[in-house]
């Protein structure tokens, strides 16, 4: 199975701050590497897909890069709505896996 | 709108079983497939299964943690999708969430849209 890890697993960042998470994978996965949203309470949002695709209807604040076993999600300008968990989940074999999460809180 | 609308979920005990619905619409329901994903209480998220649209034979495969346990199914013709739960253990106390995925390969690609979960809670 492929073991995805993150890092911070937390961190406290300021509205307009540039924010970076990264995402590592056990192995290679080229670019099947997917990033979430996930605010208390709700369901997982789709943000970033196939590493770098910014999915419809998301800001373009947010952006992906990476490719093999390294992957980093940016948030250029922290707003308010930011502050939530953020999960990676690759794509690349079965049985599919998911990051343990980085929460973005309020500094 | 494409929505998918999880229903089921509820207080169960040890052993017992449950089963999840997925209602779809706003999109071909058939072309896609369908993946349940799972939520512990505070922790994070936990792929499931997933079952592969027709196209792509209609199997399914499953996170270690539950094969031989749970089953997934589907009703095109319904736009539903099933997690059928037996043997539940405490452990699978959780927010199950129906998502949808597209088939490639052996795997699904990304995970969009997802319900909004329902709660399952295996307790005595």
């Amino acid at each position: 199975d492929i073991q995805m890890t993150q890092s911070p697993s937390s961190l406290s960042a300021s509205v307009g701050d540039r924010v970076t998470i990264t995402c590592r994978a056990s192995q290679s996965i080229s670019s099947y590497l997917n990033w979430y949203q996930q605010k208390p309470g709700k369901a997982p949002k789709l943000l970033i897909y196939a590493a770098s695709s910014l999915q419809s209807g998301v800001p373009s604040r947010f952006s992906g890069s990476g490719s093999g076993t390294d992957f980093t999600l940016t948030i250029s300008s922290l707003q308010p709505e930011d502050f939530a968990t953020y999960y990676c989940q690759q794509s690349y074999s079965t049985p599919v896996t998911f990051g343990p999460g980085t929460k973005v809180d309020i500094k | 709108e494409v929505q998918l609308v999880e229903s089921g979920g509820g207080l169960v005990q040890p052993g017992r079983s449950l089963r999840l619905s997925c209602t779809a619409s706003g999109f071909t329901f058939g072309d896609y497939a369908m993946s349940w994903v799972r939520q512990a209480p505070g922790k994070g998220l936990e792929w499931v299964g997933f079952i592969r649209s027709k196209a792509y034979g209609g199997t399914t495969e499953y996170a270690a943690s539950v094969k031989g346990r749970f089953t997934i199914s589907r009703d095109d013709s319904k736009s539903i999708a099933y997690l059928q739960m037996n043997s539940l253990k405490t452990e699978d106390t959780a927010v199950y969430y129906c998502t949808r995925g597209i088939d490639y390969g052996d795997s699904v690609n990304w995970f969009d849209p997802w319900g909004q979960g329902t709660l399952v809670t295996v307790s005595s």
